[in-house]
């Protein structure tokens, strides 16, 4: 079963600050790798997926992969309040669109 | 945008009364999964269909069934309630593997 390591648990960064997340999994066979978020009350809605080794960047976010290790970041930069939320990491491999969460991280930006 | 909603949004229920989550989506997914969220846990998968009629195993399906009559609505069932299953439960749909996933706003359940 996969197992997916994510830190930390929680975040507090000031506004106009970085922010970033760190997931690692277990499962080789891993292959789509998605950041979701979550704000209070609400369901987790997808931020982004990142499919190959590298960064992907989209505006103030971006995500990092490297497959060898099976390591996923997420990065956020000029942290706005709005980014306040639970973050979580998720991994899936060939079973039909399963996805693995990890446990989140709850980031805090400070205005 | 894609819509999954749920039902009930609140319950409480008692220890061993049946209790049923009820789903239903309007994106045309073939796949449909049951989570539940718990501090430190994060999102975890008890069970999840391919379609109309199919119902599989997640990684905790133990004192949960699942039935999905068709392709628009797939429902979480617990047959014998028991607090540890006070959680809160979130239905989603989702295409196949590297497709994104639809999560409905979640059900609060508390089994006292």
């Amino acid at each position: 079963q996969q197992k997916v390591q994510q830190s930390p648990e929680s975040l507090i960064v000031p506004e106009g600050g970085m922010a970033s997340l760190n997931c690692t999994f277990s499962d080789r066979n891993s292959q789509y790798f998605w950041w979701y978020r979550q704000h209070s009350g609400e369901g987790p809605k997808a931020l982004m997926s990142i499919f190959s080794n590298g960064d992907k960047k989209e505006g103030r976010f971006t995500a990092h992969l490297n497959k060898a290790s099976l390591h996923v970041s997420l990065h956020i930069k000029d942290s706005q309040p709005s980014d306040s939320a639970l973050y979580f990491c998720a991994g899936g491999g060939s079973a039909l669109g399963r996805l693995h969460f990890g446990a989140g991280t709850q980031l805090i930006v400070i205005p | 945008e894609a819509a999954v909603t749920q039902s009930p949004r609140n319950k409480v229920a008692v220890t061993g009364g049946k209790v049923t989550l009820s789903c239903n989506q309007t994106n045309n997914h073939n796949n449909m999964y049951w989570y539940r969220q718990d501090t430190g846990h994060g999102l975890r998968l008890i069970h999840y269909s391919y379609g109309a009629g199919s119902t599989e195993k997640g990684d905790i399906p133990d004192g949960y069934k699942a039935s999905r009559p068709s392709q628009e609505n797939f429902s979480l069932i617990l047959e014998l309630a028991t607090p540890s299953q006070t959680s809160v439960y979130f239905c989603a749909s989702g295409g196949n593997s590297g497709n994104t996933l639809y999560f409905g706003e979640g059900s609060r359940l508390i089994v006292v």
